[in-house]
Order: structure tokens, then sequence, then C-alpha cells
């Protein structure tokens, strides 16, 4: 039972360049999130989705796109990356908003941007 | 918006001895709150979550976290304290009528031998 599956699971850019980071998820869950983690600052969102075709904008969302076009998937995007985007990216899925729900997290994507 | 306090980033105790860990949330209704452990390098696993059924909250490894209304808290607990649960920690909460979870900025708990 694979879950929640982050690709790629590490990479390196430089300042400026794009990339894509995938999340796949096989438990037919309604809600997608994307959350970044930094040391000292928990987990903060940056974007979500409440199903296929939707996407809403968490806490700190400016630098960074989504896209959900399948249920399963939900794409985060960085047009053009800064050095503050250095991070830690999880995915997370739900098949509940908020209510007994819980969050099934990815393993995480370690971004370094130079 | 809503938002989570966790007391202490960093908590060492000896194997054997009780576990403490501290959450205060602010809500102006009921919410949802959550538990959740990361081992190094891995992504969040819950731990336990009240959803208003009972006060006092069972999850796995044997920890438990009970809801303090009037305190606006859900402490995490474990009585004795074994080398696996050295991890980061994390409480989290969210809105019935929301889609959001926030989440504190964790707490790191050491196991000393």
């Amino acid at each position: 039972n694979a879950g929640v599956t982050q690709t790629p699971k590490f990479r390196v850019l430089k300042t400026g360049q794009s990339m894509t980071l995938l999340c796949a998820q096989d438990m037919n869950h309604e809600y997608m999130y994307w959350y970044r983690q930094d040391p000292g600052m928990g987990l903060r969102l940056i974007h979500y989705s409440v199903g296929e075709g939707t996407t809403a904008k968490g806490e700190v969302p400016d630098g960074y796109n989504v896209s959900r076009l399948k249920k399963q998937n939900f794409l985060l995007g960085l047009e053009s990356a800064a050095p503050s985007q250095t991070s830690v990216y999880f995915c997370a899925s739900s098949w509940i908003a908020g209510g007994p729900g819980e969050l099934f997290f990815g393993e995480g994507s370690r971004l370094t941007v130079l | 918006a809503q938002s989570v306090t966790q007391l202490g980033s960093h908590v060492s105790v000896s194997e054997g001895a009780l576990v403490l860990l501290r959450c205060n949330y602010s809500s102006s209704v009921p919410p949802y709150l959550f538990w959740y452990v990361q081992y190094p390098n891995q992504g969040l696993q819950l731990l336990l979550k009240y959803t208003s059924a009972a006060t006092l909250v069972k999850g796995i490894n044997g920890f438990e976290a009970e809801f303090k209304k009037s305190e606006t808290s859900f402490h995490l607990t474990k009585p004795s304290a074994h080398m696996s649960d050295a991890a980061e920690y994390f409480c989290a909460v969210s809105l019935n009528t929301g889609n959001q979870f926030y989440f504190g900025t964790g707490t790191s708990l050491t196991v000393i031998p």
C-alpha cells in the first residue's frame, strides 16, 4: 500500500530555475495539501485542494503554483526558484477536511536552491 | 486565524521517566486536535486525535493526551519513555468548518539512556 508518494525526494536547483514536485495518493482522498517545513517554524501550508480541478492558497503561497488535474495527483511548481525556497516539502492528503479525518503524509522532498 | 503553541522546542527525559509535551491552541469554537510524530528523514505520522468524543484520548505507542477546554490545552503524555520515542512531535488543530490544519512549531524529544 503506497499511500502518499512524492517525487523527487532530493533536488538541487540554481536560482531562477524552475521545477515541479509531484505528489500521488492511492487512497481516493478528496483533499490534498502541500506544506513546507523549516527549522523552528513547523509546517506551513503552501496550497491545498478540496477536489479535482480545485486549488486554494494557504499561509505561504507566494512563489509557488499548483495544479490538481487528476484526483490522485497534486503538483507543486516553482517557476523561478529562490534561496528562500530551500526547504523540505511535504505533501499530505485527507479524506475529509478538518473533522475527524487525519492527514496522511508523504516522506518529503528536500529542495536546495543555490 | 487559528494558532497552536508548543512550549519547549526541545525536551529531554531519561529512559523510563514521564514524557510531557505541551500544546495550547487558540480557537473560538471547539476544534479538532491532533498529535503527530516525525522520525528522522520521514513524514509525519498520526499519534492520536481528539474529535470531541472523549476528553482523554489514547494513541499509539502508549501515548495519550487530555483535552482541557478551560485551559485550551491538549498536552501529550507517556508514563515511561523509551529510546524509540526520540523524535519530533507536532500538535495540530483543525476546525470542522475549514479545510486547513494548523501546526505548532514542534518539540524535539530526546531520551537519555
